[in-house]
């Protein structure tokens, strides 16, 4: 079993939709949980990150952790064009090992 | 600001010939280090990470090696390439203070092929 689980897609929606990404995960030592977004051929980049369990908002973005069932998402409201890109999930015990999930590929139509 | 920079972005190498990655960083001391590879459909993968000059962790025995000869200068190196060793190079740095540090900034990436 991998550590960490995340469908890769593709996810195609309609610009203005909500779209929900989800990864679960076996370790329950993980306390800090992360999404990136990267763009094709570029590097990732940091979008939000939760410190164990609850939800945090930021703008049309809002990420929930639920550490009883290992499980977090992330949503987005008012899904854009630019928004189109894959969405990394990532978590780590606090040491340097981030486990990342396999990326799950979204397409906002306009 | 703190930079990245990565390269090459691009690289077609034949089996068996030698590879160097690098990437420096600009703009902060003694960042953590770290080499991801990416494989297609799968999540990143840590290679290496360095706290400091010199000092290198391998997380995933293969036929790769890193070097961190300066503070900011991180090195991918192989003998020998094989075929498996084609995918997506990336370069990140965090904030060195020991432990989690926060936030992973990454390069714009190294595609190598192996032919």
């Amino acid at each position: 079993q991998k550590e960490v689980e995340q469908d890769p897609g593709p996810l195609s929606v309609p610009e203005g939709a909500i779209v929900s990404l989800n990864c679960t995960y076996s370790n329950s030592a993980f306390q800090y949980f992360m999404w990136y977004r990267q763009y094709s051929r570029k590097g990732p980049e940091l979008l939000m990150y939760t410190y164990s369990s609850g939800n945090k908002e930021d703008g049309r973005f809002t990420a929930q952790v639920d550490k009883s069932s290992k499980y977090i998402s992330l949503f987005i409201r008012d899904s854009q064009p630019s928004d189109s890109a894959t969405y990394l999930c990532a978590m780590t015990t606090g040491g340097f090992k981030t486990i990342f999930g396999a990326g799950t590929r979204l397409f906002v139509k306009a | 600001s703190q930079t990245i920079h990565q390269w090459p972005a691009t690289l077609v190498q034949p089996v068996g010939s030698p590879l160097s990655l690098e990437c420096t960083v600009e703009g902060t001391s003694n960042p953590n280090l770290y080499w991801y590879r990416q494989a297609a459909g799968r999540g990143l993968q840590l290679l290496f990470y360095s706290v400091g000059i010199g000092q290198i962790s391998s997380e995933v025995p293969q036929n790769l090696s890193a070097s961190r000869p300066q503070d900011r200068q991180f090195i991918l190196s192989s003998k020998k390439l094989l075929l498996s060793d084609s995918g997506f190079y990336l370069c990140a740095w965090s904030v060195g203070q020991g432990g989690w540090s926060g936030e992973l900034f990454f390069g714009e990436g190294s595609r190598l092929t192996v032919l």
